[in-house]
């Protein structure tokens, strides 16, 4: 129930490419949906999130798209950049109670220039 | 937005022995988390820090072994004690501000964490 899957766990892209990564959770309680970037040697950095309420949230060329009925979403990026490479977590939590981050397992993104 | 900064960067220890991350947040947050991540993987929370009171733990981490201090609302320690390689790992503390419309969860650079 707490879970959140995430796929795949590798991802190599063209540059130009789109890079897109799934993820699915089971808990109906989740109520924000952040999606995590993290350089080699680094914390990871917000990227993009989304509340249950919209089906899509786009900041530049980073894209949510948010399922609800089947509990699942994925986050595309458009015109892949090798300065994109690096681990992306999704992650769900509960507003309004603990707070704490479920992370997905992680995918391992690689822009080949 | 909040910049979270931790101290040491990185540590080698001996095994037995016990070490505390310090974890600093440049305004004021609600709520402070610590998580471990081993390399390659994803992260896994420890606990949280609650201010003025003894820490909650998630399964399988005990105060014995992962105390935590939160003074106040911008400053938590982590002490990893009697460590063994099987410590060796990445910590990471994380801070919130609960409600006000910016729920983000912000991150420091971890500790990176080697026990011999």
């Amino acid at each position: 129930q707490q879970q959140v899957k995430q796929s795949p766990q590798s991802l190599i892209v063209q540059k130009g490419g789109i890079s897109i990564i799934n993820c699915a959770y089971e808990n109906t309680a989740f109520d924000y949906f952040p999606w995590y970037q993290q350089f080699p040697g680094k914390g990871p950095a917000l990227l993009i999130a989304i509340r249950p309420d919209v089906s899509e949230k786009k900041e530049g060329r980073f894209t949510i798209s948010f399922n609800k009925s089947a509990k699942q979403f994925s986050l595309h990026i458009m015109d892949s950049q090798p300065g994109d490479s690096a681990t992306y977590f999704c992650a769900a939590f509960r507003r309004g109670s603990s707070y704490k981050l479920i992370f997905g397992s992680g995918t391992r993104l690689l822009v080949r220039p | 937005s909040a910049v979270i900064s931790q101290k040491p960067s990185r540590d080698i220890c001996q095994r037995g022995t016990s070490l505390t991350i310090q974890c600093q947040v440049d305004s004021q947050v609600t709520m402070m988390f610590w998580y471990r991540q081993q390399p390659g993987q994803s992260l896994t929370l420890i606990a949280t820090a609650n201010q003025g009171s003894e820490a909650t733990y998630e399964s399988g981490f005990v105060i014995d072994k992962f105390p935590i201090s939160r003074p106040n609302l911008t400053f938590s320690t982590l002490t990893v004690s009697n460590m063994s390689p099987e410590d060796s790992s990445i910590y990471l503390c994380s801070g919130t501000s609960r409600g006000g419309g910016d729920e983000t969860q912000y991150f420091g650079p971890g500790t990176r964490l080697l026990v011999l």
